[in-house]
């Protein structure tokens, strides 16, 4: 399967700060990546679709203007939360799908933010 | 809405135990079944993926299908305490494709 990391594993900001998760596909590439939150005791919810130069594809209910997307490279995926307040504290987890196309998903380590 | 229900658990069992894990969904169309499973604190690894009707096993997992009763499982055999983790099962939508729904995750645990 896929090799997917992720950077950083954790990380703690003050609230109205931005902070940036990349997500980087080692060892194929990857034309689209999902971003998946977190929360504790909880399922896994698809937050947006990343997809290689174009724009991102956003779940409903997700603000596209506070979680944005980048997709610069096939080998790279980078969610910035914007503003980030409290609530935003969440373990987000980036992941590409394998070749065949059918469902198969590989995750990267996964970055927990906590928002103070 | 598609909808993908799991008992959140806890399970136990005893060490050398069979763990059976169970799963349904909503969406009749889905086409591809998968159960991850999640270490606490860790992201999810794929350990089953399974696509027709049937049991499928690999090593000591066992995945079972019945699409037409919307149904699927896990089954692990021989149950080590290494297995003590929440089991996420995971479903496409109708079409195919990448975009999963996952249940909430059961949380199995294995007594020594």
């Amino acid at each position: 399967g896929a090799v997917v990391s992720q950077h950083p594993s954790w990380v703690i900001c003050k609230s109205g700060t931005s902070v940036k998760i990349e997500c980087r596909s080692l060892d194929f590439q990857a034309t689209t990546m999902f971003w998946y939150r977190q929360f504790p005791k909880q399922s896994l919810m698809l937050m947006a679709t990343s997809n290689e130069g174009s724009k991102a594809t956003y779940e409903q209910g997700v603000e596209k203007d506070k979680f944005l997307i980048n997709h610069a490279s096939l080998t790279l995926s980078t969610l910035t939360v914007t503003s980030a307040h409290p609530e935003d504290s969440s373990f987000y987890i980036c992941s590409v799908p394998g070749l065949a196309n059918t469902g198969e998903l590989f995750f990267g380590e996964g970055s927990r933010l906590t928002v103070l | 809405q598609k909808e993908v229900e799991q008992n959140s658990g806890p399970l136990s069992v005893p060490e050398g135990a069979i763990a059976s894990l169970n799963c349904t969904y909503s969406d009749r169309g889905s086409q591809s079944f998968f159960w991850y499973r999640q270490y606490s604190g860790k992201s999810p690894e794929l350990i089953m993926s399974i696509y027709s009707n049937g049991d499928k096993e690999d090593g000591r997992f066992t995945a079972q299908l019945n699409k037409a009763s919307q149904y699927v499982s896990l089954l692990i055999r021989d149950s080590q305490p290494s297995d003590s983790a929440t089991y996420l099962c995971a479903v496409n939508g109708e079409g195919g494709g990448n975009k999963l729904t996952f249940g909430t995750g059961t949380q199995l645990k294995v007594e020594l």
